[in-house]
């Protein structure tokens, strides 16, 4: 069964600390896996990882991918009270034409002023 | 340009009432999905659309049913709301021909069944 699995559930930092938040998974036919940004509704999307080893990084926001371990991180510095929200970690397999997103369940990260 | 439109926002049933949630987008995507979202179980794929006129179950689909009506259109049913049904439901869709692997997600439909 494909399974994605997040770790912490939960995080409470202080602003301007760094956090790491990690994505494991077994799922069949990897193609690529994708973070999502969720604070109120809809998750927004963050990066797509589909080579391990390649860092993407968007201003504060980095994430790595070891397709040999079956792993991501997803680093945040600096933390600002605005990237308070839960981020999701989502492993995209092709069925039938299709993009199947197995989700994990989260990390709820909270970070106070 | 709207994206992916969900219809309604809110709505509160009682057990046994039926209720069709509406999907539509405007990015000419070929596929569409529905999901679930309830507290610590993150997302979970109900039923997926790879194309018009075509519909797959996902991970959760009992107590669902689905009609792709056209490019544009998904819509989720419920025939007989249960109380296990409570939960926010997010429609998304995709263009994975166009190497376009992201999924753009609706704003959500907070659906409690009492």
């Amino acid at each position: 069964e494909d399974k994605v699995v997040q770790s912490p559930l939960s995080l409470v930092v202080h602003e301007g600390d760094t956090v790491t938040l990690n994505c494991s998974y077994e799922v069949t036919n990897f193609r690529s896996l994708l973070w999502y940004k969720q604070e109120k509704k809809a998750p927004t999307f963050l990066f797509m990882l589909t080579s391990s080893g390649i860092e993407k990084k968007s201003g504060r926001l980095s994430s790595i991918l070891d397709k040999k371990e079956l792993f991501s991180i997803l680093n945040i510095t600096a933390t600002q009270t605005g990237d308070s929200a839960v981020y999701l970690c989502a492993v995209k397999a092709l069925i039938q034409g299709a993009q199947k997103l197995v989700f994990g369940q989260g990390t709820r990260l909270t970070i106070n002023p | 340009n709207a994206g992916v439109t969900q219809t309604p926002k809110f709505q509160v049933l009682k057990t046994g009432q039926s209720m069709t949630l509406q999907c539509a987008q405007d990015m000419n995507h070929n596929s569409m999905y529905w999901y679930r979202q309830d507290p610590g179980m993150g997302l979970r794929l109900i039923y997926y659309s790879a194309s018009e006129g075509t519909t797959d179950k996902g991970e959760v689909p009992n107590g669902y049913n689905v009609s792709r009506l056209n490019k544009r259109e998904f819509s989720l049913r419920l025939e007989s709301a249960a109380p296990s049904q409570t939960s926010v439901y997010f429609c998304a869709s995709s263009e994975p021909l166009a190497g376009g692997y992201e999924q753009f997600f609706g704003p959500g439909t907070r659906l409690t069944v009492l």
